[in-house]
């Protein structure tokens, strides 16, 4: 079975600053792992994914994330928020076995301060 | 090329009413994933279907729920006798190949249903 822990439902930064999203999983198979991001009222779009290549994945908007299979960890980092970046965050898993689907994390709400 | 879309993107239905969710896959895809958003939640797996056929249902509710993928037309997924519970937002997604093969699937912008 997979699952995912987003230890954090609410992170604030100043613009400008570091963004630290935390993400753990489970996976029983071998794991592909994704950040999506969803502004309200809105679908989602997929930030990066990781799918057993280079451990640290780098995405769109300046995103990146590291796989730490150690610490069973896909934590989302920038180095310096926008505005335009407040919005919701959602880590999810997915098995490298058969049709398994995306299992998502709870979200993050990201808010920007000015 | 156009991306998932999904209509309608707002539906109110009273108690005891039906609910129908369309949704179009982007041009070439024919797997099709639905999903629920419930408030304060991530997304949860519902369905999955191929062209006129039911891969994984595992997450559909056992009553009430239904979907279909006819080989012409979008997906529909219905919902029957609505209840306040139902109240959601409902995300269709779609790829080119199944899950397995690590293909990225892209997300509709959603319906977002409120029973009343």
């Amino acid at each position: 079975a997979q699952s995912v822990t987003q230890l954090d439902s609410h992170v604030s930064v100043s613009e400008g600053t570091p963004v630290l999203l935390r993400c753990n999983y489970s996976s029983s198979y071998s794991p592909s792992l994704f950040w999506y991001v969803q502004h309200p009222n809105k679908g989602l779009q997929l930030l990066l994914k990781y799918t057993s290549a280079a451990t640290l994945v780098k995405g769109i908007n300046g995103f990146e994330a590291e796989f730490k299979k150690s610490e069973t960890s896909f934590h989302l980092t920038k180095p310096s928020a926008h505005m335009s970046d407040a919005a919701e965050y959602f880590c999810v898993v997915r098995a490298n076995s058969g049709n398994t689907p995306l299992v998502f994390g709870k979200g993050t709400r990201l808010s920007v301060i000015a | 090329n156009a991306g998932v879309m999904q209509n309608p993107r707002h539906l109110v239905r009273r108690r005891g009413q039906e609910a129908r969710l369309r949704c179009s896959p982007m041009k070439g895809h024919s797997h099709v994933y639905w999903y629920r958003q419930l408030p304060e939640e991530g997304l949860k797996f519902m369905v999955y279907l191929q062209k006129e056929n039911i891969i994984d249902e595992s997450g559909m509710p056992k009553e009430r729920f239904s979907a279909e993928f006819p080989k012409e037309g979008p997906s529909i997924l219905r919902i029957q006798q609505v209840v306040r519970g139902d109240s959601a937002a409902y995300f269709c997604a779609s790829s080119p190949q199944a899950y397995g093969s690590g293909n990225t699937i892209y997300f509709g912008e959603g319906s977002w249903l409120t029973v009343v």
